[in-house]
């Protein structure tokens, strides 16, 4: 497994700001994924981040809104930008270890006022 | 397009009953993984297992199972003897073929009361 941390692990903001998230790893890895989890529901991915080149969003998610930085193989940010407080959700950093094996960091709880 | 439907919104049970969760899958690739895993009050997701999709045999692990029928796409999970701390959001995935991007399903919350 892998030890997968993240920061902040909750945070409140104001609406209009924007807050970066923080996914450190204890091991390289290669691929390195962020996902949402909205109140009640289930996990979506977000994008996929490689070091080395840009990240690789899913459909209804944009890098405007989610710029991701992946500057080596241990760390990765997630900036959620101009927030609305649809964007209450938590958000999670998630790490492929070998071969399909996905291991997830606590996750950071984002309120939105 | 893949698909994960876990149709137990909710689950309660009493303490060292046994219960099982439902997880259904939609692919068309002929190589894919399917996942459990287990979500506390706390948020964390833990990984709980890994099953590709050449492999039928059932899995034991402790208290928990699982039971893969490639005929009905289907990957039951099944904890034996439940206890409180079982209780949290279960949830069902799939990766295909190509990728790494888990598709999960909606989750299933277990309640276990002692």
């Amino acid at each position: 497994s892998a030890v997968i941390s993240q920061k902040p692990s909750r945070d409140i903001c104001q609406r209009g700001t924007s807050l970066t998230i923080q996914c450190q790893v204890d091991s390289q890895v290669t691929m390195m994924f962020w996902y949402r989890q909205q109140p009640g529901q289930s996990l979506t991915l977000i994008a996929t981040a490689n070091q080395g080149s840009e990240a690789t969003y899913e459909s209804g998610f944009v890098i405007d809104k989610f710029p991701i930085s992946r500057p080596n193989l241990t760390f990765s940010t997630l900036t959620v930008s101009n927030m609305s407080p649809e964007d209450s959700s938590i958000y999670l950093c998630s790490v492929d270890m070998r071969a399909g094996e996905l291991f997830f960091g606590e996750g950071s709880r984002l309120t939105v006022l | 397009a893949q698909k994960v439907t876990q149709a137990q919104t909710e689950i309660s049970v009493v303490e060292k009953e046994d219960v099982t969760l439902d997880c259904v899958y939609e692919t068309r690739d002929t190589t894919y993984y399917l996942f459990w895993y287990k979500q506390p009050p706390s948020g964390e997701l833990v990984f709980l297992i890994r099953r590709n999709s050449f492999d039928e045999q059932n899995e034991i692990s402790g208290r928990y199972s699982w039971n893969f029928q490639k005929s009905t796409s289907s990957f039951n999970f099944t904890i034996t003897a439940s206890q409180v701390v079982d209780s949290a959001v279960y949830f069902c995935a799939l990766m295909g073929e190509y990728g790494n991007k888990l598709v999960f399903g909606a989750g299933t919350i277990l309640r276990v009361k002692s």
